[in-house]
């Protein structure tokens, strides 16, 4: 599976989008990009994939640039419940399913 | 949907005692169940993955006679850490993919150990 660079930390302040981007520089055509979060001590929370197109859904929007080398999630309006851990995975739709889980970035919503 | 629990929550042991953590799909079938640990302020590290009925493969550099994994129904795995030992302790997570297509996989609560 593709390897994903995203920056270690952010900070959002409360009510305003959050934009984390995740760069995957050498994803093969057939890999689906996928965020999750882990909010402290909890399990990881899906919360939305993509091929190639945008996508959105109740939670956030997946921006994915035309050369699939880059993806944003956008969180339209952080709540300080937001303030987690997010995780950009890179995974192909055949074969092995295994998700490889990167240092991923640590989101916090400031009041 | 896509409700994965993990029991126990937390779990004390005594070093060279073995315990063991049950992972259950809740409202689907999962052919295939995953088991990571993280430890603090550390990322998920993959440990195996459980096949429904079949044995689980290992990661590289995990220990398959210590960490046992049961794939026994679609809606079970366990993981039964051997002779545990304090550098065993850890948050260990289980995630399933449904069956039957799709391809997200969904995660359990997790399960803090602490061997003492």
């Amino acid at each position: 599976d593709a390897k994903t660079t995203q920056p270690t930390s952010m900070d959002c302040a409360e009510g305003r989008a959050a934009n984390l981007p995740c760069n995957h520089s050498t994803i093969s055509g057939n890999e689906y990009v996928y965020w999750y979060r882990q909010i402290h001590s909890q399990g990881p929370q899906y919360i939305i994939h993509g091929l190639k197109n945008n996508e959105t859904n109740e939670m956030a929007s997946l921006i994915i640039t035309e050369d699939r080398k880059s993806s944003t999630l956008i969180l339209p309006h952080a709540t300080l419940r937001d303030t987690a851990v997010y995780y950009c995975i890179v995974r192909a739709r055949e074969g092995g399913n295994q998700f490889y889980f990167g240092t991923g970035t640590s989101l916090t919503v400031i009041p | 949907g896509a409700v994965v629990s993990q029991h126990p929550s937390w779990v004390i042991c005594k070093s060279g005692t073995s315990v063991k953590i049950e992972c259950r799909s809740l409202d689907f079938q999962a052919t295939t169940m995953f088991w990571y640990r993280q430890f603090p302020k550390q990322s998920l590290m993959l440990m195996a993955t459980s096949n429904e009925g079949s044995k689980a493969t290992y990661e590289q550099g995990v220990e398959k006679d210590k960490f046992l994994i049961n794939h026994a129904s679609l809606t079970l795995s366990t993981l039964t850490v051997t002779s545990a030992h304090p550098e065993d302790s850890s948050f260990y997570i289980c995630s399933a993919r449904p069956a039957g297509g799709g391809n997200t996989i969904y995660f359990g609560e997790g399960s803090w150990l602490t061997v003492v």
